[in-house]
Order: structure tokens, then C-alpha cells, then sequence
């Protein structure tokens, strides 16, 4: 199974910051035939289920702010939010679906100050 | 609009089975995979299987395979997951999801606890 390796596993950061979160998966979820990266970033808040943000590592799902950012190839991706909102408080899982079964990181839990 | 609801809470006994289920709305059910995910302990997320409802082929983790079990109900536009053997480690919140490049809509999520 490919393993996801997220951090840090929390911080804490006030409105208005710009956030960074890393995801590291154990082999390349890049799928050489199509180009695409086989990994997704979710946010789940407090209480509710997990809802999708990014897939294929850059495209933003639709109805997404464009404060959320996807990036990386290979085994190296990252999350970012370029200007940290309060309704970002959240925990936020990577899933790689390039193999099966798909795998999710641990999480970054996202605290605001 | 998508929307998958969730069958209730439900606390059960060690050794006994509990029947999940995840009913589809806003889209063809037959069209897309339905996976369903373990959340336990509020935080790690493991994926369980998949169902096609179309043809009602499975995909299962190995992990799960001897625990879980899927199955759907296309008049009722329903996805069911059973799990059987019930033990403490198998208290956690489960989800159904469906899958098109990724999980883009989730159930609420049925929480089991395994409690005598």
C-alpha cells in the first residue's frame, strides 16, 4: 500500500496568513500515460464529513475559493491557503488514488489564532 | 443536487453485524462508484471498498475484506455496507462516498459503537 505522509500534523495561524501543509507519498502517484497526479486534498471542520477541494494535485473542485492552492508532482505536493479565513478551521487529509487501495495522510489540523 | 443520506447511530454488541445504509439522490446511481471510509478516533480516515452500481462488481481493502461487506439496491437508488464480527476496533464513524476522480460528495456519515 502507498503510504501518505502529512505535515506538521497541526498549526496555528492567524486571519489574513498564508498556510502551507505537505503531503509525501511513499512512490509517484504520477500516472506517466496522462500526466495527471492521482492525489486529492479534503477538509473536514469540525463535525462534518470530508469535503473534496483539489484533485489531480492542482485543480480546485468546483465552488472551491481560490485561496486554495494544489500543488507538486510525484511524491512531493502541497496545500496552500494563501489568505487563512476563520471558516478554515479544519483538519486536512490528502488521498493519494493511484493505486489500490486508495490511502489517506494522517492530517494537518488547522487552528486560527 | 448530490446527496447521499446516511442511515443513523447505531450501538451494538461485540460479535453482533450492524447494516449501514446510503441513500443516493441528484444523479444517476448506477454511474458511479460508491466507496465507503472508516473514520476512527475523529481523525485517520481508511478506505473500505467500493461498489459499481451498475454490474454490482466490489473492490475491497484486504484489510476489510473478511469484515465488510457491499451491496446496493438500484430501485431504491441504495448503497448498504454490513459489517459483521463486531468488535471494539470497529467503533468509528463511517461514511459512503462517491467516486468520479475523487470523492466529490460524502454521506453525513453513521456512527457504530461496539458496546455490550
Amino acid at each position: 500500500d502507498i503510504v501518505m505522509t502529512q505535515s506538521p500534523s497541526s498549526l496555528a495561524m492567524s486571519v489574513g496568513q498564508k498556510v502551507t501543509m505537505s503531503c509525501k507519498s511513499s512512490q509517484s502517484l504520477l500516472n506517466s500515460s496522462n500526466q495527471k497526479n492521482y492525489l486529492a486534498w479534503y477538509q473536514q471542520k469540525p463535525g462534518q464529513s470530508p469535503k473534496l477541494l483539489v484533485y489531480f494535485a492542482s485543480t480546485r473542485e468546483s465552488g472551491v475559493p481560490d485561496r486554495f492552492i494544489g500543488s507538486g508532482s510525484g511524491t512531493d505536493f502541497t496545500l496552500t491557503i494563501s489568505s487563512v479565513q476563520a471558516e478554515d478551521l479544519a483538519d486536512y487529509f490528502c488521498q493519494q488514488h493511484y493505486s489500490t487501495p486508495p490511502t489517506f495522510g494522517g492530517g494537518t489540523k488547522l487552528e486560527i489564532k | 443536487e448530490v446527496q447521499l443520506q446516511q442511515s443513523g447511530p447505531e450501538l451494538v454488541k461485540p460479535g453482533a453485524s450492524v447494516k449501514i445504509s446510503c441513500k443516493a439522490s441528484g444523479y444517476t446511481f448506477t454511474d458511479y462508484n460508491m466507496h465507503w471510509v472508516k473514520q476512527s478516533h475523529g481523525k485517520s480516515l481508511e478506505w473500505i471498498g467500493y461498489i459499481y452500481p451498475y454490474n454490482g462488481g466490489t473492490g475491497y481493502n484486504q484489510k476489510f475484506k473478511s469484515k465488510a461487506t457491499l451491496t446496493v439496491d438500484n430501485s431504491s437508488s441504495t448503497a448498504y455496507m454490513e459489517l459483521r464480527s463486531l468488535t471494539s476496533e470497529d467503533s468509528a464513524v463511517y461514511y459512503c462516498a462517491r467516486m468520479v476522480y475523487a470523492m466529490d460528495y460524502w454521506g453525513q456519515g453513521t456512527s457504530v459503537t461496539v458496546s455490550s
